[in-house]
């Protein structure tokens, strides 16, 4: 079936430090992919997305990168702020004649000062 | 702004009771979902609908029922309230692809 996998549960940095959290999906469609990013309390919302069309989404200095090869989605940043502690969700939707969206488990990152 | 609005933001409950989360959109979105949030679980799909009078189960609908009685509004609807069922609960709605979410509503039964 249609799966998303984020093996890293949890994720600790330091201001400045560079970002990689890693998220594998396996469907047998031609999915679009998005990163969302949860805050305290709150819903998770859109972060980016890619379609197979155009590979790369950046979005507030995150950076993804859809490979078709590894069916890998990772999510990237150069420098991390305390303000980006939050967790961040991989999915994918797959239009079946209904929207179907997937998720991944979730990583949370905390970023320390 | 897509907004979602979902009532109330937390519940105790207690065991065997009947619970009901509503949840409405303005955003004019024929997609509504019920996800739960347990911690490393992520967001697990309870019901879904894509147009009005008509729900889908979802991955784990066992002890979940759903109402869509218009576009603007979704509930979720729990019969028999277990201690299993203590979790965040979101809401969400789209039109095609990007998904907004709810802020929530933290259920704990006891």
């Amino acid at each position: 079936g249609d799966s998303v996998t984020q093996k890293q549960g949890q994720v600790t940095l330091s201001e400045d430090d560079f970002l990689f959290i890693n998220c594998t999906y396996s469907t047998t469609t031609y999915p679009t992919l998005f990163w969302y990013v949860q805050y305290p309390g709150q819903g998770p919302q859109l972060l980016l997305k890619v379609t197979t069309a155009n590979n790369k989404g950046i979005s507030r200095g995150f950076e993804a990168t859809y490979d078709k090869g590894t069916t890998s989605f990772h999510l990237q940043k150069a420098s991390v702020q305390e303000s980006d502690s939050a967790v961040y969700f991989c999915a994918l939707v797959i239009n079946t004649g209904n929207y179907k969206y997937v998720f991944g488990a979730g990583t949370r990152l905390k970023v320390i000062a | 702004e897509a907004a979602v609005t979902q009532s109330p933001r937390s519940k105790v409950a207690v065991t065997g009771g009947k619970v009901t989360l509503s949840c409405h959109q303005t955003n004019n979105h024929d997609y509504m979902y019920w996800y739960r949030q347990d911690t490393g679980h992520g967001l697990r799909l309870i019901h879904y609908s894509y147009v009005a009078d008509s729900t889908e189960k979802g991955d784990i609908p066992d002890g979940y029922k759903a109402s869509r009685p218009s576009q603007e509004n979704f509930s979720l609807i729990l019969e028999l309230a277990s201690l299993s069922q203590t979790a965040v609960y979101f809401c969400a709605s789209t039109l095609s692809t990007e998904v907004f979410f709810g802020k929530g509503t933290r259920l704990t039964v006891v």
